[in-house]
């Protein structure tokens, strides 16, 4: 049960586009559709921004899309905005009835 | 309202044990698939353990199998986490969540801070 790996922190200017790795295993990204992403803003409770790889919540901006390429997801932010600054998770299902998520990755807007 | 409250966190020694509660509200509890998450203090979320809608199945992180246990109860819309034998890196805010769609983590509760230390 070995976290997902992601970039410790990633950065942008207001207005530009960033990424954000999840890479895994066969047995839980690559194997799997149940991939989700979260925001957490210091001191706040996570909040699911992404799932199913590339579903968004109803009501939530479509700055915000994911993707998926073999073992590893990915997040896409658009048009950074300043209160995009937070910690982003991915999280998925594994073979063995379990979930995992990442290290998580602080977003700086600069 | 839809809300998840947690509760029964504290101060507790190394190798004593506590029980959390999680209680749902506004929504069929009995629908959802349940889970604990927690964040040790600046680090990253870790899943702990979850539960199936009627409790008929449960899984573990390897760090707690054999120590935590989780159970519901669907007739008081509860969520329960019993830990035995807690160690200092059981320290963490301990997260109630609901699985939504049998694929994400749709709902979260404020949490309830667990701090092992003698």
């Amino acid at each position: 049960q070995s976290a997902l790996t992601q970039p410790a922190s990633v950065s942008g200017s207001p207005g530009q586009s960033i990424t954000i790795s999840c890479t895994g295993t066969s047995s839980d990204v690559g194997g799997y559709k149940y991939v989700s992403w979260y925001q957490q803003h210091p001191g706040k409770v996570p909040k699911v921004i992404i799932y199913d790889v590339s579903k968004r919540p109803s009501g939530l901006s479509n700055r915000f899309s994911g993707s998926k390429s073999g073992n590893t997801a990915s997040l896409t932010i658009s048009g950074l905005q300043a209160e995009d600054e937070a910690e982003y998770y991915c999280a998925s299902y594994t073979s063995i009835r379990t979930w995992v998520f990442g290290g998580g990755t602080k977003l700086t807007v600069l | 309202e839809v809300q998840l409250v947690e509760s029964g966190g504290g101060l507790v020694q190394p190798g004593r044990s506590l029980r959390l509660s999680c209680a749902a509200s506004g929504f069929s509890f009995d629908d959802y698939a349940m889970h604990w998450v927690r964040q040790a203090p600046g680090k990253g979320l870790e899943w702990v353990s979850g539960i199936s809608w009627n409790g008929g199945s449960t899984a573990y992180a390897d760090s707690v199998k054999g120590r935590f246990t989780i159970s519901r109860d669907n007739a008081k819309n509860s969520l329960y986490l019993q830990m035995n034998s807690l160690r200092a890196e059981d320290t963490a805010l301990y997260f109630c969540s609901r699985e939504g769609g049998g694929t994400h983590f749709d709902l979260w509760g404020r949490g309830t801070l667990v701090t092992v230390s003698s």
